[in-house]
Parts: C-alpha cells; structure tokens; sequence
C-alpha cells in the first residue's frame, strides 16, 4: 500500500531532550515535507526537500533540524525542543514539486508535547 | 505578504452542492492551486489541484478565475461524510495553506 508513515505517533518529552521523528514514504517521491499544526495558526511548513541531499527552510524552520541521505526517509530532528514546539506535525511527499504530479501525501501526524 | 484567505466556515445541506471560495489575489504565476481536506484526527487529504483551466475529479471539480485570484471547490453533492476542513493552498517549490473552511453537513 503507498503511504507515508510517521514515528513516533505520539511522543511527551522534557525541554532539551533531543528528538528525533522518522518519516518514510514508499512511493519513490523525490519532495518531502515536514509541517506544523497549531491551533489559531494552522499548518505551516517547517523544511523541505527537493531531492536526496537537497533541503531548504519552509516558514518556520527555527529549532528544527532534517537531513535526506535516502529517497524514501525524511526525519525531523529537535535538538533541544522547547515547549514552543509542542504541536501536531505532518510529513508528507510528492512526487516533484513542480509540474502537474505535485499533489502531497500525508502522513496520519505525530504529537509532541514539550514539557 | 502573499495570502490565502477562506471563510471560517459554511453549512450545506446533505445531497446539495457545495462551492467553497478561496482567494488568492496575489499567487504567483507558476503557483498551482491546491486543494485539501482534512477529517478529524487525519492528516490533510488531497483533493484537486488546477493552474489556470477548471479541473474535475472523482472528488470534486475546480473552478479557477481567468486572473487566478480566486478559485472555487465544487463538491456537487454533499454527503455527510463530506464534514471536514478544507484548505485552500499554493503549490510552488513550497506548500502554503490557507485559514481553512470547516464545511458542516446537515442531514
């Protein structure tokens, strides 16, 4: 089945405790994505990434880290998170960015909460 | 600052259509006009997408303006199971979402 799967689904962390979430997609997609949902501000886009070793800064990529050594995996790395970051966060990929075939599929969310 | 603005919300009636607006007066030339919806305690779910012409789908027809500073989902017959968020975005090397429009089906 082609999907994009998150991990953890759901994490509670302390400040300053590195984290990192795994993203993975099957469907050979060359972009991924990382965004943030919050309550009022509704979903941003923290980092993305074109290709495999290509990423660039989306709205808010402050105090997010994410590397893309392989096609299919996108983690997002907190490396001292803040209760700032508590939130709902999406992965999601396509399979370019440009052109007709750029529809995102995301993933079912992984929630943070930063204590 | 480049926006995508929706209504808050709207109500249909069950087997009605449904146009929801989306403005986005300032959207680049090479933007495409993405639709998603979103369904309690889901990730956004796409729906359509179009550049300049109208677009239909399985799910839903999208009418584009000729100046592309506004774009108009068409669900053309709601079902109850059409009840979610649906967000209007532009699509370049990044994903930009509007506000979101909460669509309430009353049976």
């Amino acid at each position: 089945e082609a999907q994009v799967t998150q991990n953890p689904r759901y994490l509670i962390t302390v400040t300053g405790k590195k984290l990192t979430v795994t993203c993975s997609q099957n469907m050979n997609h060359e972009y991924m994505s990382w965004y943030r949902q919050d309550p009022g501000l509704g979903l941003r886009q923290i980092y993305y990434s074109m290709n495999v070793e290509v990423t660039d800064k989306g709205d808010v990529p402050e105090g997010y880290k994410v590397s893309r050594k392989e096609k299919r995996n996108f983690p997002l790395i907190l490396e001292s998170p803040s209760p700032n970051q508590t939130s709902l966060y999406f992965c999601a990929s396509s399979l370019s960015a440009s052109g007709d075939y750029n529809e995102q599929f995301f993933g079912p969310g992984t929630r943070l909460t930063v204590l | 600052d480049a926006k995508t603005t929706q209504p808050n919300s709207m109500e249909s009636n069950e087997e009605e259509p449904v146009h929801l607006p989306c403005n986005h007066s300032t959207i680049s030339g090479t933007d495409y006009i993405h639709w998603y919806r979103q369904l309690p305690s889901q990730g956004p779910e796409y729906v359509i997408h179009g550049l300049t012409s109208n677009v239909n789908n399985r799910m839903a027809s999208l009418a584009i303006a000729e100046d592309r500073k506004s774009s108009t989902l068409i669900l053309h017959r709601a079902t109850l199971r059409d009840a979610a968020v649906y967000y209007c975005s532009r699509r370049g090397n990044m994903l930009t979402f509007g506000g979101g429009t909460r669509l309430m089906v009353k049976p």
